[in-house]
Formats: C-alpha cells, sequence, structure tokens
C-alpha cells in the first residue's frame, strides 16, 4: 500500500511553545489529508480535514487558531500546535487520501507538554 | 452523522480459540468499512478493507464480514495467538470526500 510518513515521531516540549508536525506522502499525491488524535486508550478522533491549497475544515470544538494546519502541496501537510499547554498531550495521527481511493495513515506522533 | 460502536470494549480469551469482533454503524449509505489493529503506542496496521459493494474479505486466519443493510460487520479471528493481542479498530467510511470515522475498538488479549 501507499506510504504516509510523520515526522516527528516523537516530541516533549515546554508549555507555551509551539510545535510542528509534519505529514507527507511518499508515493502518491495527496489530495485530501486528515488529521486525527487520540488519546490514552480512547479512539481517533478526527480534528480536520485537508484539500491541496484549500483552507482546512475543522470539525466541532477543535481551535483552528491552537492548530493551524496548512496543506500547501500534494504530498505534504503540517499541523502547528501553537502555545501547546499539557492537555494537548496526545497522540497525533495524520493520514492522506488520493481522490475517491483509500486513506492512508502515517505512524503518528506522540506530543508530550510539560 | 455517522456513529460506530465497537462491541465488546475488551476480551480476554486462551490461545487457541475463535472469536468474533463485532462493530455497528448508524449510517448505512458507506463507501467502505476497515479493519485496522493498533498495538499500544503505536499507528495503525490495515488488516481488511471491505468496500460496500462487498460482503466479505478474508486474509490468512482474518474474515472480515459486511451487511450494510443491517449497519453490521464482524471481524472473525481464527486459532487466536498471543501475538494477535493489540486494539482492533473497526472505521466507516461514508460517500464523498469524508473521512474514516472510528469506534472505540475492542482490546483483545489472547492469553497463552
Amino acid at each position: 500500500g501507499a506510504v504516509v510518513s510523520q515526522h516527528p515521531s516523537r516530541v516533549i516540549c515546554k508549555s507555551g511553545t509551539s510545535v510542528k508536525i509534519e505529514c507527507r506522502s511518499l508515493d502518491f499525491q495527496a489530495t485530501t489529508m486528515f488529521w486525527y488524535r487520540q488519546f490514552p486508550k480512547k479512539s481517533l478522533m478526527l480534528m480536520a480535514t485537508s484539500n491541496e491549497g484549500s483552507k482546512a475544515t475543522y470539525e466541532q470544538g477543535v481551535e483552528k487558531d491552537k492548530f493551524l494546519i496548512n496543506h500547501a502541496s500534494l504530498t505534504l501537510s503540517t499541523l502547528t500546535v501553537t502555545s501547546a499547554h499539557p492537555e494537548d498531550s496526545s497522540f497525533y495521527i495524520c493520514s492522506a487520501r488520493e481522490g475517491a481511493l483509500q486513506q492512508f495513515f502515517g505512524p503518528g506522533t506522540r506530543l508530550t507538554v510539560l | 452523522k455517522q456513529e460506530v460502536t465497537q462491541i465488546p470494549a475488551a476480551l480476554s480469551v486462551p490461545e487457541g480459540e475463535n472469536l468474533v469482533l463485532n462493530c455497528s454503524f448508524t449510517d448505512s449509505a458507506i463507501y467502505n468499512l476497515q479493519w485496522f489493529r493498533q498495538d499500544p503506542g503505536k499507528g495503525l496496521t490495515s488488516l481488511l478493507l471491505i468496500q460496500s459493494s462487498q460482503r466479505e474479505q478474508t486474509s490468512g486466519r482474518l474474515n472480515a464480514s459486511l451487511d450494510k443493510s443491517s449497519g453490521r460487520s464482524t471481524l472473525y479471528i481464527a486459532a487466536s495467538q498471543p501475538g494477535d493481542s493489540a486494539t482492533y479498530l473497526c472505521a466507516v467510511r461514508g460517500s464523498g470526500n469524508t473521512p474514516l470515522v472510528f469506534g472505540k475498538g475492542t482490546r483483545l488479549s489472547v492469553i497463552a
């Protein structure tokens, strides 16, 4: 299947700092990318959907000014957690899809905010 | 809004047993359904994908069925092994450019 990479795989930061997570589709053009968040022992919750070149669509309850999503190319999307706080500590997983094809997932990024 | 429910939330079985995990969804107008495995602290591994026009898919000891009209899917694991211990997630995709919607998962423990 297609490959989606995420970087970094793990990040620890101080409260109040910003963290950027990159998501790349390695062998296909990701016309749509999705960002999910997973708290310990919980399921994946969709945060936002982004189409290349367009503004992201955020799910209810997700602050767009706090979670900045950029999808500037067909192979790269970034999620920036601004002014991170301990409650933002979570496992963030990106997913990418080319057109109507299957949705592929990255390996996830573990964010810990001290 | 699509809602996905998985039963049971947790399951513990002795090695060698056959078992069934259940998934139900509220909106039957789906594009496909996918079963994933997730090990603790890790990402997702796709196990089986069933298109809306299909009734089942098989891969090795795994068999997934889909009854779209009743909003149900099952994942059958034959001859379970300790290495099968993980959380199994069911996810449903609606029509159009919609994302996968996940259930809360079933945490499986296979005891040697």
